[in-house]
């Protein structure tokens, strides 16, 4: 089976601006989680998707949003993006029932 | 609430020298427990898992866990560092329910010297 894919890889984007960062999960897995890490935070839950329907959310903004397609596909979206904002983002799909996490690559993101 | 706290942001051992790294959780029911690895600039890969079977559980690279409920811990080893183990090590814990979010901790840097 083909791994979590994450797209784009790297994005550099300015202060102010939104972004829109894809992740396509392993075929048959319908969850989808999304992360945010830095260096000084660690790792940090964004949300959490299954079926289309957001199941978890972390304490992020509401800058931060997400949705899932029919095909479990998911995009998250940061509007007005901050410095601050510059981060790794990744995305870790699994299976129903199954707690065991595959991360995708993830998205460097640069906001200058 | 599940957590999880893993002692020691940076660990650096010897090249040859045991790795220790330490993870102690709590859970509010029987849990499953993880140990992910993250080389640079990667995502998070699956290093071993705890499902309630054996304790000591075997991983990839070798690595292995061993589960010790009267502890709450979850500590990884290897018996010998090499220098490709270098990178960032999560221990994780599972929600109270399959419905709910992993927990990670903060991760533990390590560093093998030549």
């Amino acid at each position: 089976k083909a791994g979590v894919t994450q797209t784009p890889r790297y994005l550099i984007k300015t202060r102010g601006q939104q972004v829109t960062l894809s992740c396509s999960p392993i075929s048959g897995h319908r969850s989808v989680s999304w992360y945010q890490q830095t260096p000084g935070q660690g790792l940090q839950f964004l949300f959490e998707y299954f079926s289309e329907t957001q199941r978890n959310k972390g304490n992020f903004p509401g800058r931060f949003s997400g949705r899932q397609f029919s095909n479990s596909r998911s995009e998250m979206n940061v509007s007005t993006l901050e410095l601050g904002d510059s981060a790794l983002y990744l995305c870790a799909s699994h299976n129903t029932g199954s707690y065991e996490q595959y991360f995708g690559p993830g998205t460097r993101l640069t906001v200058t | 609430a599940q957590s999880v706290t893993q002692l020691g942001s940076h660990v650096s051992v010897s090249e040859g020298a045991l790795v220790l790294l330490r993870c102690n959780y709590s859970s509010s029911v029987p849990p499953y427990l993880f140990w992910y690895v993250q080389y640079p600039n990667q995502g998070l890969q699956l290093l071993l898992k705890y499902t309630s079977a054996a304790t000591l559980v075997k991983g990839i690279n070798g690595f292995e866990a061993e589960f010790k409920k009267s502890e709450t811990s979850f500590h990884l080893t290897k018996p010998s560092a090499h220098m490709s183990d270098a990178a960032e090590y999560f221990c994780a814990v599972s929600g109270e329910t399959s419905y709910d979010k992993v927990i990670f901790g903060p991760g533990t840097s390590l560093s093998v010297i030549p």
